[in-house]
């Protein structure tokens, strides 16, 4: 079975610019979390999607911000890209409640 | 808020030696705890967790025990190998949908 996959894995951008990262769960996972790593606050939830459904928000701005599809395919977005949003973006998909979570390679992201 | 305390940030043993990693969380209500291994260049691997009814969980040289009176929870490593070198990181959930981690033990397994 396919593992997580997270594309793309490298990005670039400048301040003020948005992104859109995307995640594929492993094939029959329905719930896709997104996490912030860096290397002074570790690693931080930033929303849950279910069934298409936000079930469960961080600590973040509101520049930051995803959705779910059909499929179960999950993309995140950032908008107004500030220098802090540098990091490792990481994805993990699991069954559902009460199911493991697995996660993807991560999208490194740089802002300039 | 939910806060997960990770000791030591870095750990080096020799190897064949054993490392423990001690974790304690906030949130009472929490009743999950995995630990995840994170290599250079990859994201984190679940290698072995633990519910809040069980004391003690292991799996070949790897073992976790919780103390849930004092919100304790600890990873033991025996017979540590080369392969072993990672960052470890703990972490506690309420519901497995939404985790908390620790900040992360860089572990070094010297020659």
């Amino acid at each position: 079975k396919a593992g997580v996959t997270q594309t793309p894995r490298y990005l670039i951008k400048t301040r003020g610019q948005q992104v859109t990262l995307s995640c594929s769960p492993i094939s029959g996972h329905r719930s896709v979390s997104w996490y912030q790593q860096t290397p002074g606050q570790g690693l931080q939830f930033l929303f849950e999607y279910f069934s298409e459904t936000q079930r469960n928000k961080g600590n973040f701005p509101g520049r930051f911000s995803g959705r779910q599809f059909s499929n179960s395919r999950s993309e995140m977005n950032v908008s107004t890209l500030e220098l802090g949003d540098s990091a490792l973006y990481l994805c993990a998909s699991s069954a559902g409640t009460g199911f493991e979570q697995y996660f993807g390679p991560g999208t490194r992201l740089t802002v300039t | 808020g939910e806060n997960v305390e990770q000791h030591p940030s870095t750990l080096s043993v020799q190897e064949g030696d054993s490392a423990v990693i001690k974790c304690t969380y906030s949130d009472s209500a929490s009743n999950y705890f995995p630990w995840y291994k994170q290599e250079l260049g990859k994201g984190p691997q679940l290698i072995i967790d633990i519910r809040s009814n069980v004391g003690e969980k292991k799996d070949q040289r790897i073992a976790v025990t919780l103390n849930k009176t004092a919100k304790h929870f600890s990873l033991h490593i025996t017979e540590t190998q080369p392969e072993d070198s990672a960052v470890y990181f703990c972490a506690a959930s309420e519901r497995r949908d939404k985790i908390i981690f620790g900040k992360g033990t860089r572990l070094h397994i010297l020659p």
